[in-house]
């Protein structure tokens, strides 16, 4: 069974909706990221969250939300989608180890029409 | 400000080897990684270097770390068809625990 699991795999909706991207993980890890990606962008930060109640923005965090329900849970939410939000989303683990490797989610395929 | 930069495309023959390149600007760098993306996956990592080395081997990967030029390379000995995919260059700084991608170089094999 996959460590970082991703929900839905892929997602077509229409400009002004709520979506909910969900992120479980059975790693026990502390902290849990959310990344863009898009072509010749690379992954960008959203959010991320280092415990239960640490939240943090990244460096393009306008636009969406997230909620870190339990150690093992935590969401993406798009309040009100927009076409330029299309892109490949991850999930993204890690423990305290010092070299700070990060375990990522098979991503969410996000399409905006 | 941190940048980390790859060129986006790098095709090799198979068996010849690949170099994967990659610059970052800011020399407080900790850790430096190199994740690899196949098709329809997330990232797993490679390999990763301490700050403090010059070269890092396993098995057919070979990371060269050039602290004074900032300069960083991933070489791929006897490049096969499964090696085909989009390669990450990352960095960590000791005053934070994110990472900071590069945008990815898109490796493919040629016969």
């Amino acid at each position: 069974d996959a460590d970082v699991t991703q929900t839905p795999r892929n997602r077509i909706t229409k400009t002004g909706k709520r979506i909910m991207l969900e992120c479980s993980q059975t790693k026990g890890h502390d902290r849990m990221y959310w990344y863009r990606q898009d072509p010749g962008l690379g992954l960008r930060l959203i959010y991320y969250s280092f415990d239960v109640k640490d939240i943090n923005k990244g460096e393009i965090s306008d636009g969406y939300s997230v909620s870190r329900q339990a150690q093992a849970k935590f969401s993406l939410s798009l309040e009100s989608a927009i076409p330029n939000q299309t892109a490949l989303y991850f999930c993204a683990t890690s423990d305290r180890s010092s070299y700070n490797e990060q375990f990522f989610g098979p991503g969410t395929r996000l399409t905006v029409l | 400000g941190e940048d980390v930069e790859q060129s986006l495309f790098l095709s090799v023959r198979e068996g010849d080897s690949s170099v994967i390149n990659c610059t970052y600007t800011d020399s407080s760098s900790t850790y430096l990684y190199w994740y690899k993306q196949e098709p329809g996956a997330g990232l797993q990592l490679l390999t990763y270097i301490f700050s403090n080395m010059d070269m890092k081997q396993d098995q057919r990967l070979t990371v060269l770390l050039n602290k004074k030029d900032k300069h960083l390379s991933l070489r791929i000995a006897d490049t096969q068809t499964g090696d085909s995919a989009i390669y990450f260059c990352a960095v960590t700084y000791s005053s934070a625990s994110k990472i900071i991608f590069g945008s990815g170089t898109r490796l493919s094999i040629r016969p």
